[in-house]
């Protein structure tokens, strides 16, 4: 099992583009999450899934939009990227209790 | 104030030194979680404790629940214990999906 997989693993954008990151996990966990990890912060929820075709809010939502077609795919959507969203993105799935991560992607916004 | 405090920041010790990252939170949990990150590498799930003792080779996971307070022990570290250790804690009730609540990391270097 591969686990759960992000790509890409690095990425820069300019001020105003868009990106998608893509998180996929072959464990059949009907949970999943996007977080970002900044320097001197915590891991922080950007949102999250409960379920295939559910989504929902976490801490920090604005400036991003996620979509869960597949059960074992959760996509993070920035539409128009922003300094502030320089930072490492973790995805991580769930059955239960215990969340596995994935590799992290990091993203250089210009 | 942050829900969850970890300390030290920083650890430096050398090989063969016994460690111990304080982890202090200050709601109502249903669990606790201890996480490693090594270097530009991903992150895993050391320990998820709800009360007592857990222990894993060389690692050792203790929850108080009554001082909400759990330590990570490292006996006989090692170079390769080097890496952030993140304690994160599951809040009590709300939904099923298991939200986390993280410390900041405690970042570990171990010395030969």
């Amino acid at each position: 099992n591969a686990g759960v997989t992000q790509t890409p693993k690095f990425r820069v954008l300019k001020t105003g583009q868009s990106m998608t990151l893509l998180c996929a996990q072959d464990m059949n966990h009907e949970y999943m999450y996007w977080y970002r990890q900044d320097p001197g912060m915590g891991l922080r929820l950007i949102h999250y899934s409960v379920g295939e075709g559910t989504t929902a809010k976490g801490e920090v939502p604005d400036g991003y939009n996620v979509s869960r077609l597949k059960k074992q795919n959760f996509l993070l959507g920035l539409e128009s990227a922003a300094p502030s969203q320089t930072s490492v993105y973790f995805c991580a799935s769930s059955y239960h209790y215990e969340q596995y991560f994935g590799p992290g992607t990091r993203l250089t916004v210009t | 104030k942050n829900e969850v405090e970890q300390s030290p920041q920083n650890l430096t010790a050398q090989e063969g030194e016994f460690i111990t990252i304080n982890c202090s939170y200050s709601v109502g949990i249903s669990a606790l979680h201890w996480l490693q990150q090594h270097p530009g590498g991903g992150i895993v799930s050391l320990f998820m404790l709800s009360s007592g003792k857990k222990k894993h080779g060389r690692l050792i996971a203790t929850i108080n629940i009554q001082e909400k307070h759990s330590s990570l022990h490292i006996t006989a570290s090692h170079p390769r214990d080097s890496a952030v250790y993140i304690c994160a804690v599951r809040n009590a009730g709300g939904t099923s999906y298991g939200k986390l609540t993280f410390g900041q990391g405690t970042i570990l270097t171990v010395h030969p």
